[in-house]
């Protein structure tokens, strides 16, 4: 148990649906982060953010719509995925906006794109 | 772009066996960390290490940053089923223009 929670754990939806994933974090942290994890590819970086405010966007299609209402809480909102998009999809949490804090993952929520 | 290779790619060996993952890049790097994550999980920071030379050890892990900081090794001693899961390593971002690098792991398997 990191502290970091995400539901739903799995997902399965057709690309003309609209779904989100949440997670929560109760760390008291200040910067939370949508990462994507493909199989043959790197952990991605996808949204930043540093105190409810966005500071880092990766060149991530529109398809993909990041939420933050508050330090603790944090949405991905999806909308006309793609088969491409499948994949397990992980926030993290940290202190600050530092390379040097560290980063707490959960567990991710595992997406399949029908 | 920086890029963090991982070998090898994936490795199954006996309980009780040694061995050794690597992480290389052509770039030099200020510092590195080593992930492990298991089945089911987010990654877990296992260390960072910040100098050239810099050995830590966490039990029987044992992690090496290169003298030039473009390399790093982790080496585990009598490895045990609990060990299983993807190691990754990572280059955390310094600043708010720059963005965390992760290399693509090393799948590792313990049999019992």
């Amino acid at each position: 148990e990191t502290g970091v929670t995400q539901t739903p754990r799995h997902l399965v939806m057709g690309m003309t649906n609209k779904k989100s994933l949440k997670c929560e974090q109760h760390l008291g942290h200040n910067a939370m982060y949508w990462y994507k994890q493909s199989a043959k590819k790197p952990l991605e970086l996808m949204f930043v953010y540093s105190l409810e405010e966005r500071v880092e966007n990766n060149s991530v299609p529109s398809r993909f719509s990041p939420e933050c209402p508050n330090s603790s809480h944090l949405f991905l909102h999806l909308h006309t995925l793609q088969p491409e998009d499948s994949a397990l999809y992980l926030c993290a949490s940290s202190q600050g906006w530092q390379g040097s804090d560290e980063q707490y993952f959960g567990p991710g929520t595992r997406l399949t794109v029908t | 772009t920086q890029l963090l290779e991982q070998s090898p790619q994936f490795l199954s060996i006996q309980e009780g066996e040694n061995l050794t993952v690597y992480c290389n890049s052509s770039s030099v790097f200020s510092s590195l960390q080593w992930y492990r994550q298991e089945p089911g999980e987010g990654p877990v920071l296992l260390v960072t290490v910040v100098t050239g030379g810099e050995v830590k050890k966490l039990k029987r892990l044992t992690f090496q940053f290169g003298d030039a900081r473009k390399d790093s090794s982790l080496h585990i001693t009598a490895a045990q089923p609990g060990d299983t899961g993807l190691y990754l390593c990572a280059h955390p971002a310094l600043n708010r223009d720059d963005k965390i690098i992760f290399g693509k792991g090393t799948r590792l398997h313990i049999l019992p």
